[in-house]
């Protein structure tokens, strides 16, 4: 069974700092996504990782997938109270029958002013 | 519509009755999605229809759980004889093909509370 594990499940820190939130999943896979969701919310796309080495960055979010490892990064430099969300990582485990995103567990990001 | 709409937004029901979730997905959307978020928790995949086609419902945690998406388009989610431990938010995606990726767009779910 896929086992996707993210890390740190919670996160708090204060504006102006940087810190990596680190996603490992358990099988072999070369598409992996970003989503943020808000309190109550549905999930938004950040991201999309569709290769080894791949990196996308957007503002203050740069996201990073290395396959060989089975791990995935999402870093913030420089964080903002906006991004206080909760950040899921889901990996595309897609068949010629099946179509299934495996989500991580989550981490909740709390942005201290 | 501009997005994945879904109905009701909150439903409570008692233990023993019968629900029926709705999803509306993006117009040309091939793919539909239903996942299951209790409270803290990741999104649980349930199930996937590719047009009217049933493709993968590997993810239904019992017989209880129904899902149809007869046209192709607009799917429900059926839950018959509710349980306490069926109380989550159920969220229904479509999504495209973008480049080999499929990019999930979701509703913004159905809040399901079983008393």
């Amino acid at each position: 069974e896929l086992k996707v594990e993210q890390n740190p499940l919670f996160l708090s820190m204060q504006e102006g700092k940087n810190y990596t939130i680190y996603c490992n999943y358990s099988t072999t896979s070369d598409r992996l996504y970003w989503y943020r969701q808000d309190p109550g919310k549905s999930l938004e796309s950040l991201f999309v990782l569709l290769s080894n080495g791949a990196v996308k960055q957007e503002g203050r979010l740069m996201a990073s997938l290395d396959t060989k490892a089975r791990l995935s990064t999402l870093h913030i430099t420089a964080a903002v109270h906006d991004l206080s969300a909760t950040y899921f990582c889901a990996v595309d485990m897609s068949g010629d029958t099946g179509n299934q995103f495996y989500f991580g567990t989550g981490t909740s990001l709390t942005v201290i002013p | 519509g501009a997005g994945v709409s879904q109905s009701p937004r909150y439903k409570v029901a008692k233990r023993g009755q019968d629900v029926a979730l709705r999803c509306d997905p993006i117009s040309g959307h091939v793919s539909l999605f239903w996942y299951q978020q209790a409270l803290g928790q990741g999104p649980e995949f349930l199930t996937y229809f590719q047009n009217e086609a049933q493709l993968d419902k590997s993810g239904l945690p019992s017989d209880r759980f129904f899902a149809e998406r007869p046209e192709g388009s607009v799917s429900t989610l059926k839950i018959q004889r509710t349980q306490q431990e069926d109380s989550a938010v159920y969220l229904c995606a479509s999504s495209f093909d973008e480049s080999g990726a499929n990019v999930l767009t979701f509703g913004a779910g159905s809040r399901l509370t079983v008393l």
